[in-house]
């Protein structure tokens, strides 16, 4: 089976940068996807990462270590519009497994 | 180009009834997937379609759910009779085939989301 734990909540400044982490425990790894989604909408797709190492895009990023089991993405230069719930998703035979989510708040 | 749309964006329906939810994919993503989030839960693996034929459906809950794919292109979901605990958002996704990276390594390709369909059973 498949297990995935990351923060429930986190607040964080306008501006400033934060780290939300994830960590799984897994049967079988595909991949790691982090997800945005703003209450209402659709899970937006934000990063992949199957390698160990830091993949950037743009003022996110995301972080993998397989032999740890531990992934964290970074968002930095924070805006009011990033306020939202981040999803952790584990990829194991094509089925997403996905952590509870992190709601994010940014504060001015 | 479109992305995943589902419909009904909101169903209230009373305990006995039967609900159809409908799932339209990205064109030419031949993997389409259900999901559904309960409340105060995490978004739980229902099953998953490649074309018209079920891949995997181990995620759904019991025999009064049934998904259907005819043709390959959308999906419908039904739910009869519908339970309170049935209540829930119902999510739909969709992708290209996995590539083929370096070696035998595959690349899992993006699951796109739909917005979802917030079902209440009363």
């Amino acid at each position: 089976g498949q297990n995935i734990d990351q923060p429930t909540e986190m607040t964080a400044t306008e501006g400033a940068i934060v780290q939300i982490n994830c960590t799984y425990q897994t049967s079988g790894f595909n991949g790691l996807f982090w997800y945005q989604q703003h209450a209402g909408e659709a899970p937006t797709f934000l990063s992949y990462n199957v390698l160990d190492g830091l993949e950037e895009k743009g003022r996110f990023s995301s972080f993998l270590s397989r032999s740890k089991g531990y992934s964290y993405l970074l968002l930095k230069e924070l805006q009011m519009k990033d306020s939202a719930s981040y999803l952790c998703a584990v990829n194991g035979n094509e089925k997403l497994t996905f952590g509870t989510g992190t709601r994010l708040t940014i504060i001015p | 180009e479109a992305g995943v749309t589902q419909f009904p964006s909101h169903s209230v329906i009373e305990k006995g009834q039967t609900v159809t939810l409908r799932c339209d994919p990205i064109s030419g993503h031949d993997n389409l997937y259900w999901y559904r989030r309960v409340m105060g839960k995490e978004i739980k693996f229902l099953l998953h379609f490649v074309k018209e034929s079920k891949q995997d459906e181990s995620g759904m809950p019991n025999n009064r759910f049934l998904a259907e794919r005819t043709g390959g292109t959308y999906s419908t979901l039904k739910v009869q009779p519908a339970e309170l605990e049935d209540s829930g958002v119902y999510f739909c996704a969709s992708s290209p085939p996995p590539r083929r990276a370096s070696g035998t390594s595959l690349f899992q390709e993006t699951q796109y989301f739909g917005p979802g369909t917030r079902l209440l059973v009363l």
